[in-house]
């Protein structure tokens, strides 16, 4: 185990439906990333946080809404996604954005239909 | 921005050898190159790193070799183990001097390494 946890590890949902993935470190960490992991696809970098500030959004569609309420938890929003939206998404942790160590959950599964 | 190419994209090896995986990288001012395992179901996890200082590291039956010159490093396993099957990702990451922004690493696009019993 890295110390960093996602929920739900596999979700499925209609291209009308609203749903949130969550993710939570216990590294003590302040940095927090979503990376989106695309079959044959290198790990896309989304979005980055620091001290809960967003520092990082790497031309993301509007349809992702990230959320990050304390150092310890990192949301991202769904709604009205497209199937090539279906992916696994990654959160990362470190503990600061200048250190270069980043620890990865097990990711959430995500099938848009 | 950086960009990073990975080979080969499989690699099937006998139980017992080496196993090399190569990757390029573009922008000279990447200063930081880790090497992630993948396994099916988990989240990439950090197995070694190098930094720009350093030529070459090694940890046990791994080793990361590093020529900025050619701007390309190296993953290198020996005495390759069932338990080394997975996907491996470089990647690289430039560290900016003003301290601010683009802290994410870039990723290659990963190598499946299958090892052959």
């Amino acid at each position: 185990e890295t110390g960093v946890t996602q929920t739900p590890r596999h979700l499925v949902m209609g291209m009308t439906n609203k749903k949130s993935l969550k993710c939570e470190q216990h590294l003590g960490h302040n940095a927090m990333y979503w990376y989106k992991q695309s079959a044959k696809k290198p790990l896309e970098l989304m979005f980055v946080y620091n001290f809960k500030e967003q520092t990082e959004n790497n031309s993301v569609p509007s349809r992702f809404s990230p959320e990050c309420p304390n150092s310890s938890h990192l949301f991202l929003h769904l709604h009205t996604l497209q199937p090539e939206d279906s992916a696994l998404y990654l959160c990362a942790s470190s503990q600061d954005p200048h250190q270069e160590t980043q620890y990865f959950g097990p990711g959430t599964r995500l099938l848009v239909l | 921005g950086e960009n990073v190419e990975q080979h080969p994209s499989t690699l099937s090896v006998q139980e017992g050898d080496s196993a090399v995986i190569k990757c390029t990288y573009s922008d000279s001012a990447s200063n930081y190159f880790p090497w992630y395992k993948q396994e099916l179901g988990k989240g990439p996890q950090l197995i070694i790193d190098i930094r720009s200082n350093v030529g070459e590291k090694k940890d046990q039956r791994i080793a990361v070799t590093l020529n900025k010159t050619a701007k390309h490093f190296s993953l290198h396993i020996t005495e390759t183990q069932p338990e080394d099957s997975a996907v491996y990702f470089c990647a690289a990451r430039e560290r900016e001097a003003s301290g601010g922004g683009a802290d994410g690493l870039t990723f290659g696009k990963g190598t499946h390494l299958i090892i052959q019993p």
